[in-house]
């Protein structure tokens, strides 16, 4: 049961770069969410998909866009890469029916030079 | 407690010994709790969670505690192992069906041998 599966694990980009990261859960979820996590900030919230066909803005999503291909899939984009946006992406899924926990891929570490 | 800068608070606790990391939530409408554990490289991995009808959870060798009164949460682990080292994050869902999740800052507990 692989759960919440992120790619890539690491990545290094110049600015002015753009990229994607996909991520993709196989528990049947319906809800799902990308967060970034810096030292001494915890984990924020960038954009999330509470069901297939819908996308909203998190706290922090400036510079980011996201895309629900479908029930299992859900990218995040980085048009134009800053060095402000270097940090640990983490993807998570939830159910999304009642108060469950959202279950987290191990993240993609994404440098920018 | 809250983060100083860019380091986390911290426990440092004997193997053995009994561990108690506390949080404060910050809306009192959140009616649900989670506590996670995130190993170094990892993504957040669930421990336990509360509903607000509840002031107390049991589960393996971990208690939920919450008290509503002045919005404190705190982990109790019993018979802390080396291998509970991790970074412990609490979180709460604010309400309403996207079933988002606010996160605590975390704090990172060292279970001496």
């Amino acid at each position: 049961n692989a759960g919440v599966t992120q790619t890539p694990k690491f990545q290094v980009l110049k600015t002015g770069q753009s990229m994607t990261l996909q991520c993709a859960q196989d528990m049947n979820h319906n809800s799902m969410y990308w967060y970034r996590q810096d030292p001494g900030m915890g984990l924020r919230l960038i954009y999330y998909s509470a069901s297939e066909g819908t996308t909203d803005k998190g706290e922090v999503p400036n510079g980011y866009n996201v895309s629900r291909l479908n029930k299992r899939e859900f990218s995040l984009r980085l048009e134009s890469a800053a060095p402000s946006q270097t940090s640990v992406y983490f993807c998570a899924s939830t159910l999304g029916i009642s108060n469950q926990p959202q279950h987290f891929g191990d993240g993609t570490r994404l440098s920018i030079l | 407690g809250e983060s100083v800068g860019l380091h986390l608070p911290t426990l440092s606790v004997q193997e053995g010994d009994n561990s108690i990391i506390n949080c404060a939530y910050s809306n009192s409408a959140s009616d649900y709790f989670i506590w996670y554990k995130q190993e170094s490289g990892k993504g957040p991995q669930f421990i336990i969670d509360i509903r607000s009808n509840m002031d107390k959870r049991q589960g393996q060798r971990v208690t939920v505690l919450l008290n509503k009164t002045v919005k404190h949460l705190s982990l109790q682990i019993a018979a802390t192992q080396p291998g509970d080292s991790a970074v412990y994050f609490c979180a709460e869902n604010s309400g309403g069906s996207n079933y988002k999740l606010t996160f605590g800052k975390g704090t990172l507990l060292t279970v001496n041998p």
